[in-house]
C-alpha cells in the first residue's frame, strides 16, 4: 500500500509558541490531503482538507487562524499550530488518498506545557 | 453530516476465538474503509469495501450498502489483533472520511 510519513512524531512546546507538522506522501502524488485530530480514547475528527495550490477547507468549529495549513506541492502538506495552548495537546494525524483508499501517517503527538 | 456508530464499543476475547464487529451509518456512502489502530497510534488499512464481501487471511468484511451497515469478521484471534478497530465512511462528491466510534478489542492468552 501507499506510504504517508509525518514529522515530527512527538513534540513538546511551551504555551504561546507555534509548531509545524509535516505530512508527506512518499510514493504517490496527492492533490488532496486531510488532517485529523484524536483525543485519548476517542475517535478521529476531521479538522481540514488540504488542497494543493489552493486554500484549505476547514470543518465547522476549527479555527483557521490557529491551525494554518499549507499544501505547496503534490507530496507535502503542513499544519502549523499557532500560539499553542495546553488544550491543543492532542494526536494529529494526516492522510492522503491513493486511488480509492485513504492512507494515514503515523501521527504526531503534541504536548503543550 | 453522516453518523457512524460501531458496536460493541469494547470486546475481550480469548486467543483463538472469533468475533464480529459492526458499523452502522446513517446515509448512503460511496466509500467505506476498515482500519486497525495499533497501540502506537498508526492506522493500518484493512479493507476498502463500499459494497460486497472481501477476505484477507483471518479477516473478512461485508458491506450491505442498501441497509447501511458493514461487518468485520476476525477469526482465530491472536494477541496481535488487539487495538482499536474503526470503520470510516465517505459519501457524496467529497473525498473525506467520517470515522465511527471505534471498537476496542483486547485478545488475551
Amino acid at each position: 500500500g501507499a506510504v504517508v510519513s509525518q514529522h515530527p512524531s512527538r513534540v513538546i512546546c511551551k504555551s504561546g509558541t507555534s509548531v509545524k507538522i509535516e505530512c508527506r506522501s512518499l510514493d504517490f502524488q496527492a492533490t488532496t490531503m486531510f488532517w485529523y485530530r484524536q483525543f485519548p480514547k476517542q475517535s478521529l475528527m476531521l479538522m481540514a482538507t488540504s488542497n494543493e495550490g489552493s486554500k484549505a477547507t476547514y470543518e465547522q468549529g476549527v479555527e483557521k487562524d490557529k491551525f494554518l495549513i499549507n499544501h505547496a506541492s503534490l507530496t507535502l502538506s503542513t499544519l502549523t499550530v499557532t500560539s499553542a495552548h495546553p488544550e491543543d495537546s492532542s494526536f494529529y494525524i494526516c492522510s492522503a488518498r491513493e486511488q480509492t483508499e485513504l492512507y494515514f501517517g503515523p501521527g504526531t503527538r503534541l504536548t503543550v506545557t | 453530516g453522516i453518523q457512524v456508530e460501531q458496536s460493541p464499543p469494547d470486546l475481550i476475547l480469548q486467543e483463538g476465538a472469533n468475533s464480529t464487529l459492526r458499523c452502522n451509518f446513517s446515509d448512503s456512502v460511496n466509500n467505506l474503509q476498515w482500519f486497525h489502530q495499533n497501540p502506537w497510534g498508526q492506522l493500518i488499512n484493512l479493507f476498502y469495501i463500499p459494497s460486497g464481501t472481501k477476505q484477507n487471511g483471518r479477516l473478512s468484511a461485508t458491506t450491505v450498502a442498501t441497509e447501511r451497515y458493514s461487518l468485520l469478521y476476525i477469526s482465530s484471534s491472536q494477541t496481535t489483533d488487539s487495538g482499536v478497530y474503526f470503520c470510516a465512511v465517505g459519501g457524496g462528491g467529497g473525498n473525506k472520511l467520517t470515522f465511527g466510534t471505534g471498537t476496542q478489542l483486547k485478545v488475551e492468552l
